[in-house]
């Protein structure tokens, strides 16, 4: 079975603070880890993948085998970052994609 | 670019009615899923099909039933509708990338 915790509802930070979104999964393969994000009033949309080992609007993630944690960062939160986060696992070539509960970041002015 | 396609945005019914979502793909996805999410829920996957066949299954009641058809887009049946469907469908398709491209949603309330 595969799962992913997020283990933050809300994560409220000031603008210009650091962010970082915790996300930890369980799944017994080698994952494909995505975190996704819905902004308001819009559909979700992908963010980054651990594949790609890209930034992405500043954020960053690294897959943590040993951890097995995928938590997204970024230096320096903005207030147009505020959105729902969501951290998401695909076993691997058609299989479900499985999403966290969502985290939401609050960026206050 | 040409997005995925939900039809319809909004619909409204009673208890124990029957309803429809539609799911047109991006062209070219050949995989298609669809997810609810309740009222300040995550996204719970309820299906998904590849080609045309179904290649997985997630908590879909057994009062629902979907298909993808020969134009690979999808359609969810719910039918004895509950209070509890209430909630927003989304479908998303993809292609071998792994990246999901959503649609808008459906939102459905059972009243």
């Amino acid at each position: 079975a595969q799962r992913v915790t997020q283990p933050e509802k809300l994560l409220s930070v000031f603008k210009g603070a650091p962010v970082e979104l915790k996300c930890n999964y369980s799944y017994s393969g080698s994952p494909e880890l995505f975190w996704y994000v819905q902004y308001s009033r819009q559909r979700l949309q992908l963010l980054l993948r651990h594949i790609s080992r890209e930034s992405i609007k500043g954020f960053t993630a690294d897959l943590n085998k040993g951890e097995t944690s995928f938590h997204l960062k970024k230096p320096f939160a903005q207030e147009e970052d505020s959105a729902m986060y969501y951290c998401a696992l695909r076993g691997g070539g058609y299989q479900k994609v499985t999403f966290g509960t969502g985290t939401k970041l609050q960026v206050i002015p | 670019a040409a997005g995925v396609i939900q039809s319809p945005r909004h619909l409204i019914k009673e208890k124990r009615e029957t309803a429809t979502l539609k799911c047109y793909p991006i062209p070219r996805h050949d995989t298609v899923y669809w997810y609810q999410q309740g009222p300040g829920q995550d996204p719970q996957f309820l299906i998904s099909f590849y080609e045309k066949m179904q290649s997985d299954k997630g908590s879909i009641p057994d009062r629902f039933s979907a298909q993808q058809f020969s134009d690979y887009h999808s359609e969810l049946n719910m039918s004895s509708l509950e209070l509890g469907d209430s909630a927003l469908y989304f479908c998303a398709s993809s292609s071998n990338t792994g990246e999901l491209f959503f649609g808008e949603g459906s939102r459905l309330t059972v009243l």
